[in-house]
């Protein structure tokens, strides 16, 4: 089992609709989970951070967490095109040391 | 000003050429970590340092080194370029906490 896993997409939404991102993670000691979007040919930047189960909003930008399910996602509301990007999912994993470790990341594509 | 700057942003060199890419940081962080990225594919960590006398090995060392010449400053080096180090390579710098990543823009190397 790879120790961060997401659906490579491409997945395709129209605008306004709710986007849905899934992210899965190996390690039950976890203890930091990120959100960060890629445009194509740019650095990831940091859109949503969580470490309490829950969900964590910000504007558009919900993330959801799940440790007993090892779970964490990304919702956007009111999809827009410049939306369009490929998201992906860390995970810092306390073990012997601070590691983390990104997932593939999934192609969003939202159509207008 | 950038936080996380690289220099050179895009780089072409041959077969069997050293070349070095730099990064430096304004964020004052300890922490920092080269990744590289193939298209379509995930950031793989290739080395990182905690501090200016830690450096450690990350998933795809072989063919790399780097050196920390400061808390400032990490720099990737290729000993002997090969085609298949042709990727994007990022710098980023960590809180040493949480472990959000701040990534510089990516230097883009190809190798003839």
């Amino acid at each position: 089992q790879k120790e961060v896993e997401q659906n490579s997409g491409p997945l395709s939404v129209p605008e306004g609709a709710i986007a849905s991102l899934n992210c899965t993670y190996s390690d039950r000691g976890s203890q930091s989970f990120f959100w960060y979007r890629q445009y194509s040919g740019k650095s990831p930047e940091l859109i949503m951070f969580i470490y309490s189960n829950g969900d964590k909003e910000d504007g558009r930008f919900t993330a959801q967490l799940n440790k007993a399910s090892q779970y964490v996602s990304l919702l956007i509301r009111d999809s827009q095109p410049s939306d369009s990007a490929t998201y992906l999912c860390a995970v810092n994993m306390k073990t012997s040391y601070d590691k983390v470790i990104f997932g593939p990341g999934t192609s969003l594509s939202v159509i207008p | 000003d950038a936080d996380v700057t690289q220099t050179p942003r895009n780089r072409i060199t041959k077969t069997g050429k050293r070349i070095m890419l730099e990064c430096s940081q304004t964020k004052g962080h300890d922490r920092m970590y080269w990744y590289r990225q193939d298209p379509g594919l995930g950031l793989q960590l290739i080395y990182y340092s905690f501090d200016v006398k830690d450096i450690n090995k990350g998933e795809i060392s072989d063919g790399y080194s780097v050196s920390r010449q400061a808390q400032a400053k990490f720099s990737l080096s290729l000993e002997s370029a090969i085609p298949n180090q042709t990727a994007l390579y990022f710098c980023a710098t960590s809180d040493g906490y949480w472990e959000t990543q701040y990534f510089g823009p990516g230097t883009r190397l190809l190798v003839l």
